[in-house]
């Protein structure tokens, strides 16, 4: 099944710098990569996410990269503030499968 | 209240209780699914149902019994649990099938098994 790691657990950053969260995934058969936000006590929510058929994908501050030969995929804020401090997991999935593999999450903190 | 929503927020029941979870979505979805996150783990998903049928059980122990009576209401019966099974449950939903689809999560319920 698919393995999902993502780097670092966690991350402190000053406000106004810029935030990037690594995974990497072990089937080549995946093919969406969402990412999720998670604040305290909140429900997950998703952010963005991206298909193997693109390599990036941007909405305002934030980006995501892939890589389908290397299986890993990265998420990138740029000019962050307090509010964007919470848990980011990412995910992985196969087309035609239900199953979602979750990475372990990553706690960033942003400083003001 | 919109979108996906869960009963009860909170629980707390000891080994011998038998309690059950709601799970209630409004968006139209035809996928629904349980998650248990525990912490400093990822997310688990323990069943998904498409269609009111059962797609998807990942090895999860037969004391959690899921029920989808219609395509908006999801259930999780919990009898005899063990106190690793302490965690927060959460509920999603997704229109259309496969896990390709964004899936819509509710507030979760907080279980704590004494």
């Amino acid at each position: 099944g698919e393995n999902v790691e993502q780097h670092p657990s966690t991350l402190s950053v000053q406000e106004g710098d810029s935030a990037v969260i690594k995974c990497t995934y072990s089937d080549s058969a995946s093919n969406y990569f969402p990412w999720y936000k998670q604040e305290l006590g909140k429900r997950p929510q998703l952010i963005i996410d991206i298909r193997s058929n693109v390599g990036e994908k941007k909405d305002q501050r934030i980006a995501v990269t892939l890589n389908k030969t290397a299986k890993h995929f990265s998420l990138h804020i740029t000019e962050t503030q307090p509010e964007d401090s919470a848990v980011y997991f990412c995910a992985a999935s196969e087309a035609g499968s239900y199953q979602l593999t979750f990475g372990k999450g990553t706690k960033l903190s942003v400083i003001p | 209240e919109t979108g996906v929503t869960q009963t009860p927020r909170h629980l707390v029941m000891g080994m011998t209780n038998k309690k059950s979870l709601k799970c209630e979505q409004h968006l139209g979805h035809n996928a629904m699914y349980w998650y248990k996150q525990s912490a400093k783990k990822p997310l688990e998903l323990m069943f998904v149902y498409s269609l009111e049928e059962r797609v998807e059980n990942n090895s999860v122990p037969s004391r959690f019994s899921p029920e989808c009576p219609n395509s908006s209401h999801l259930f999780l019966h919990l009898h005899t649990l063990q106190p690793e099974d302490s965690a927060l449950y959460l509920c999603a939903s997704s229109h259309g099938q496969g896990a390709t689809e964004t899936q819509y999560f509710g507030p979760g319920t907080r279980l704590l098994v004494l």
